[in-house]
């Protein structure tokens, strides 16, 4: 079992709704992720907090918004997505290694 | 830049022979390596890791990996594969001076034949 905990496991959402990606870690890591995953190929790096704040930003489009409430709490609210972004999107925590959850699958329709 | 080569697609293996998934890395530095393991509909798995010392690494699941410095290369072996590797392999670097940004290669689907 991963000690990243996300949630939903999957999510089927229209291009006008807005929804929310969790995760949680209580590991005490002080850098947390967001990466996309389409299928078979490698993660992509979304977004990067580093002791809560936000260090890096992927130069990913405005209808993904990160927060970190807390330093085991990360979210990616979602608004007006394109079926495009339809993708596996994984949370993950640490550095040497990065700890990853499993997931959500999301859909665009 | 970091980046990483995994030069093969897929590596077809009979169960009980050894398994060997390539991996070449361009680092700025000393890097940091790393194999992660993905299963179907699951995240990505750590396995092993070089940061420092012997050039040997042993990891999870009977695994390991030889780094060679004048080769730039970080190649994971297991000396018999189960049908249970099947999965998804994927190599990544990240170089000492660098940010929280890890450079993964594109994966290899191993592939167990019973």
């Amino acid at each position: 079992d991963t000690e990243v905990t996300q949630t939903p496991k999957h999510l089927v959402m229209g291009m006008t709704n807005k929804k929310s990606l969790k995760c949680e870690q209580h590991m005490g890591h002080r850098a947390m992720y967001w990466y996309k995953q389409k299928a078979k190929k490698p993660p992509e790096l979304m977004f990067v907090y580093s002791y809560e704040k936000l260090s890096i930003n992927e130069s990913v489009p405005s209808r993904f918004s990160p927060e970190c409430p807390n330093s085991s709490l990360l979210n990616l609210h979602l608004h007006a997505l394109q079926p495009e972004d339809s993708a596996l999107y994984l949370c993950a925590s640490g550095l040497s290694p990065l700890h990853f959850g499993n997931g959500t699958r999301l859909t665009v329709t | 830049a970091q980046s990483v080569a995994q030069p093969e697609d897929q590596v077809n293996v009979a169960e009980g022979n050894p398994l060997t998934v390539k991996c070449t890395y361009s680092v700025s530095g000393n890097p940091y390596l790393f194999w992660y393991v993905q299963y179907p509909n699951r995240g990505l798995q750590f396995l092993l890791k070089y940061i420092t010392g012997d050039n040997l690494v042993k990891g999870s699941y009977g695994f390991e990996a030889e780094f060679n410095k004048s080769q730039t290369s970080f190649h994971l072996k297991k000396p018999s594969a189960l049908v249970s590797d099947s999965a998804l392999y994927f190599c990544a670097v990240r170089g000492v001076y660098g940010n929280n940004r890890l450079a993964f290669g594109k994966g290899n689907q191993v592939v167990v034949i019973p």
